[in-house]
């Protein structure tokens, strides 16, 4: 059971913004900051949101990371139906000194 | 360009021993922390294991706590799992991650490789 939660699984139309929301304690999003990672089907993980705002050379700028207390969330504006794909947040965490990830939400474009 | 090769995924039995490697190329080695990350069959991430750039500090998940052990080379620009004791859970796909930073703790995974499946049964 991850302690980073995570909703099962978003949908939206193409074109809409859709926001998936990662929640944590003070052990791991309170103190650290928040990774966000987009599988696509059959394919390995890649970076989407590092230090809980940045985004890596090449992601668009449609993805868009925040975080507040022990909460973080992953913005995605202008859904496109490429955007259908898993998505992981991750923390370290002090308790475990390790890190964690959240379950996963599987975003869907209707 | 960052390139991450695993290898040595391979069917074992429960109770035995795999050791998986991941070769590095494209940026500088010793600069970066490396992980290892897991995906059981269907299943979410999970992070097993991190070294840091010097190789002096790793990180275990409590799951693998005890029978896997990290390292790396950087004069090969490799780092490694040593898998024991193997159970059936363990059954996964294992990728190898480079780190954005050179210590374990805070570090990002900016580059991951394809993935190598480890399969523990009988």
């Amino acid at each position: 059971q991850s302690v980073l939660t995570q909703p099962p699984s978003a949908s939206g139309t193409p074109g809409q913004r859709v926001t998936i929301s990662c929640s944590g304690n003070s052990s791991n999003i309170g103190f650290n900051n928040v990774n966000w990672y987009q599988q696509l089907p059959g394919t390995a993980p890649k970076l989407l949101i590092w230090s809980s705002y940045q985004r890596p050379s090449g992601v668009p700028d449609r993805f868009s990371g925040s975080k507040s207390g022990t909460s973080a969330s992953l913005a995605i504006s202008g859904l496109q139906s490429e955007d259908e794909a898993d998505y992981y947040c991750a923390a370290w965490d002090d308790s475990l000194n390790g890190v964690l990830f959240g379950g996963g939400t599987k975003l869907t474009v209707l | 360009e960052v390139q991450l090769l695993e290898s040595g995924g391979a069917l074992v039995q429960p109770g035995g021993s795999l050791s998986l490697s991941c070769a590095a190329s494209g940026f500088t080695f010793s600069n970066h922390a490396m992980i290892w990350v897991r995906q059981a069959p269907g299943k979410g991430l999970e992070w097993v294991s991190s070294v840091s750039g010097s190789g002096e500090r790793t990180n275990y998940a409590d799951s693998v706590k005890g029978r896997f052990t990290i390292s790396r080379d950087n004069s090969k620009t490799t780092f490694y799992l040593q898998m024991n004791s193997l159970r059936a859970e363990d059954t996964a796909v294992y990728y190898c991650a480079k780190g954005g930073i050179t210590e374990t703790r805070g570090s990002w995974f900016d580059s991951w490789g394809q993935g190598t499946l480890v399969t523990v049964s009988s």
